[in-house]
């Protein structure tokens, strides 16, 4: 079956710091990928859908110049949160679909901590 | 109302018993997605259905598009299998999900 992988899986980093995450596809080519966050006990939350070559869309009140999206290419997407804050953290994961599929691979999460 | 609904809330089990997860929706969708969270975090898709019924394993899906409602089965269940279940329905690129399931399966 497909994989994606995320790294890293936890991280803690300073107020005002910026952090990245990856998110890879390692045996599909992903056309598109989406970011989503989750706050504890509560469900995934669309932040942006990025398709490779092109800018994110990001969704109603998700700050583009905050969580920076990056999809250069078919196989790796990646979020920087930068300036974070403690209102940041949160788990954030990664989904991957091929083109003309509905079906999402999801990752296995990153877990923020700003301290 | 929201448009993924999912019930129950909670569930224990004991182990062995047969449980079922219920998921309706009221948008028109491309596909329907069950997921498993485990308490790390990791999210695993279970199944993907946009008609029918599959099985894989214990898990049995199935999915009525005209009541637009969906079932997740487990058989024979087992305390590795307590997790959160959540039911997600996807038209191309947007995807809503339930609020999950938190499923506890007592040994």
């Amino acid at each position: 079956g497909a994989v994606v992988s995320q790294h890293p899986s936890r991280v803690i980093c300073k107020s005002g710091t910026s952090v990245k995450i990856e998110c890879r596809s390692l045996d599909f080519q992903a056309t598109t990928m989406f970011w989503y966050r989750q706050f504890p006990k509560q469900s995934l939350m669309l932040m942006a859908t990025s398709n490779e070559g092109s800018k994110a869309t990001y969704e109603q009140g998700v700050e583009k110049d905050k969580f920076l999206i990056n999809h250069a290419s078919l196989t790796l997407s990646t979020l920087t949160v930068t300036s974070a804050h403690p209102e940041d953290s949160s788990f954030y994961i990664c989904s991957a679909k091929r083109e003309f599929s509905h079906e999402q691979y999801f990752g296995p999460g990153t877990r923020l901590t700003v301290t | 109302k929201n448009e993924v609904e999912q019930s129950p809330q909670n569930l224990t089990a004991q182990e062995g018993e047969f449980i079922t997860i219920n998921c309706s929706y009221s948008v028109g969708i491309s596909a329907l997605h069950w997921l498993q969270q485990h308490p790390g975090g990791g999210i695993v898709s279970l199944f993907m259905l946009s008609s029918g019924k599959k099985k894989h394993g214990r898990l049995i899906a199935t999915i009525n598009i005209q009541e637009k409602h969906s079932s997740l089965h487990i058989t024979a269940s087992h305390p590795r299998d307590s997790a959160v279940y959540i039911c997600a329905v996807g038209q191309d690129n947007d995807m809503r999900f339930g609020a999950g399931t938190r499923l506890t399966v007592k040994p």
